[in-house]
């Protein structure tokens, strides 16, 4: 079974320019998942979907980051413009439930704004 | 905040011994999980307990949750140096859909 895909692994841009990361999620799963992981913290959801409709979005700062999920696969997540403090690796998870279910990781893209 | 502890935030041991690690957290739970982070990799999940156990068993690794006390506690047996990572707990609330992760606790196991 593939896993969650990612991409791209790195980026480094300057502080105030766009960036956009893409997830393509398990096959056959409806829950799609972003979190954002500062070095030496732990995960913090930023978005979650359930199909291609929004779930949770209380946390994500919707005046520079925006994400979508076209047709209820996969998504991207797209910050405009960065700040330095969004230095952080943003993760995509998806799960079969949505609730009550373990979520499957991908590796992950390392942003760092400079 | 739903974001609970662990503890310790660090942890280095021998190869062949035990480690414990514990979450605690604040506000009432439906399941809580636990995930492994290899370094610059993904979250991977190890266990799930829900609400109304106590105990769970998964090859070298046992879970406790005492809801009385809001804890949980990851043991690792006879531990070998591929299980230096960080460790995670992960609380998922009542109505709530997703998991809430705490600060990790990062595991060193020398050869």
């Amino acid at each position: 079974e593939a896993g969650v895909a990612q991409s791209p692994r790195y980026k480094i841009i300057e502080k105030r320019q766009s960036v956009a990361f893409w997830c393509n999620p398990i096959s056959g799963h409806a829950t799609l998942y972003w979190y954002q992981q500062i070095l030496g913290q732990g995960p913090k959801l930023l978005i979650q979907f359930q199909n291609n409709g929004v779930v949770d979005d209380s946390q994500l700062p919707k005046d520079r980051f925006s994400a979508e999920r076209l047709k209820g696969v996969d998504s991207t997540l797209k910050i405009q413009p960065a700040k330095l403090e969004d230095s952080a690796v943003y993760l995509c998870a998806s799960s079969i439930q949505g609730s009550s279910g373990k979520l499957f990781f991908g590796s992950g893209t390392q942003l760092s704004v400079l | 905040s739903q974001q609970g502890e662990e503890d310790p935030q660090a942890l280095s041991i021998q190869e062949g011994e035990n480690a414990t690690m514990n979450c605690s957290y604040k506000t009432s739970i439906n399941n809580l999980q636990w995930y492994r982070q290899n370094s610059g990799r993904g979250l991977v999940h190890l266990i799930l307990i829900r609400s109304n156990e106590r105990e769970k068993h998964s090859g070298r690794l046992r879970v406790t949750l005492d809801t009385s006390k809001k804890s949980s506690s990851l043991l690792i047996t006879a531990s070998r140096a591929a299980d230096t990572a960080s460790y995670f707990c992960a609380r998922e609330g009542p109505g709530a859909n997703n998991l809430f992760f705490g600060t990790g606790t990062r595991l060193t196991v020398i050869p």
